[in-house]
């Protein structure tokens, strides 16, 4: 089946850095998603991206969707102790009846 | 408007058992998605329904299966619970466009 490679593991940050993550895929996506979730929730969407190529921005949040369609990225620019928490990468192929694919997260902490 | 409501929250179960866990999706959405969440596997594709109807499964036994009713409101259920089946059942739902997904139900399997 399909397979989401998203990388670094965890980042040990300094408040006020920038942070990237990225996915890469073994096969295509039509739509890639990045969603953050917090202790004892469920993951909340933060950007949606829908076309190869593709960048988005929401807030300090910045990502991309790949010209090849394996591989978005996300930036986060000058960090803030509440961007703590699991970042994960998700691609869907088809439309509405598709699951979502995820990564496997970045847990991104902040160091005081 | 009311996010999607899981619950419960917490279920500890023993092996063998089964168990029901319901979902009730934020108003006027129709499809409803079901994941389990595991520290090894990450966030796994369990199925989706869309009134009533199941329009896909992911990957897992027989022993997980899901209904949707009327009101779109979803259970899923999980039979001859294995220790493995620990994890963190996740819902979402969505009418257009994006999933909002609910805070899950957390099960323990002892």
């Amino acid at each position: 089946g399909q397979q989401l490679n998203q990388s670094p593991q965890s980042m040990f940050i300094q408040e006020g850095e920038d942070v990237s993550m990225n996915c890469t895929s073994s096969s295509i996506f039509n739509t890639w998603l990045w969603y953050k979730q917090d202790p004892g929730e469920g993951p909340v969407l933060l950007i949606a991206l829908y076309k190869a190529g593709e960048l988005t921005s929401n807030g300090r949040l910045t990502a991309q969707f790949g010209i090849t369609r394996k591989d978005s990225f996300l930036n986060i620019s000058a960090s803030i102790p509440s961007d703590v928490g699991i970042y994960f990468c998700a691609g869907q192929l088809g439309g509405g009846a598709d699951g979502l694919t995820f990564g496997k997260g970045t847990h991104l902490i902040i160091q005081p | 408007k009311a996010g999607v409501t899981q619950t419960p929250r917490y279920l500890i179960k023993t092996r063998g058992q089964q168990v029901t866990l319901s979902c009730s999706p934020i108003s006027g959405h129709r499809s409803v998605s079901w994941y389990q969440q595991t520290p090894g596997q990450g966030l796994q594709f369990l199925f989706e329904y869309f009134s009533e109807t199941q329009r896909n499964k992911g990957n897992f036994p027989g022993r997980f299966s899901g209904r949707q009713f009327s009101n779109s409101r979803s259970e899923m259920n999980v039979s001859t619970l294995e220790l493995g089946d620990s994890a963190l059942y996740l819902c979402a739902s969505r009418q257009t466009g994006h999933m909002y997904f609910g805070a899950g139900t957390r099960l323990s399997v002892l």
